[in-house]
């Protein structure tokens, strides 16, 4: 069984500050572990994926997020917010096999202001 | 790039009818899903498919039906839409031996 438990449904930041978004994953096999991304009105968008390759991984738009396995975390960081990351971000779990389902958390939204 | 659309941006439907969502892919991928999202509650698995006229059940089923007649289509049944099944439903696909699924858009579906 897999889980995914995202802290903080509603993350605010000022322009320019840091972002993080935190995540912890529960799963009986080693994971494979996403970020997708979903601006208003759109589909989701993957940022980035950690496959047991480096445990910093590096995604899309400055963002990258660090694969812990004692803390069982995957978090999510951005060293400078920009108004356009104001959008909803979800981290998802996998099994490593190419055929399982991915599991989602429940979502943070990311609010910018100026 | 991989690209999956969906037949509908929004729908309005009454209770009781059947409601049809299409989802089709152009990567030639194996895999497709149906999602559905609410508010607080993230996405959920509704149905999945790993080849064609194969499907499983995915963690919501009730009250929800699919077909895959065509490696490329996987269409979303409602057979007799209620008002619980109000909400945004999101397709994905992605290829066979990887986990990275491809989203369409969505379709916000509203029953009335």
């Amino acid at each position: 069984a897999q889980s995914v438990t995202q802290l903080g449904s509603h993350v605010s930041v000022s322009e320019g500050a840091l972002v993080l978004l935190r995540c912890n994953y529960s799963s009986s096999v080693p994971p494979y572990l996403f970020w997708y991304v979903q601006y208003p009105n759109q589909g989701l968008q993957l940022l980035l994926k950690y496959t047991s390759a480096a445990t910093l991984v590096k995604g899309i738009n400055g963002f990258e997020a660090e694969f812990k396995k004692s803390e069982t975390s995957f978090h999510l960081t951005k060293p400078s917010a920009h108004m356009s990351d104001a959008a909803e971000y979800f981290c998802a779990v996998t099994m490593n096999s190419g055929y399982s389902t991915l599991t989602f958390g429940k979502g943070t939204m990311l609010l910018v202001s100026p | 790039d991989v690209k999956v659309t969906q037949s509908s941006r929004y729908l309005v439907k009454r209770t009781g009818e059947k409601v049809f969502l299409e989802c089709v892919q152009d990567m030639d991928h194996e895999n497709m899903f149906w999602y559905r999202q609410d508010p607080g509650l993230g996405l959920r698995l509704i149905y999945f498919s790993y080849d064609v006229k194969m499907k499983e059940k995915g963690d919501i089923p009730e009250g929800y039906s699919v077909s895959r007649e065509k490696k490329e289509r996987f269409s979303l049944i409602l057979e007799s839409a209620s008002t619980n099944q109000t909400s945004m439903y999101l397709c994905a696909s992605s290829s066979l031996g990887t986990d990275t699924q491809y989203f369409g858009p969505g379709t916000r579906l509203t029953v009335l």
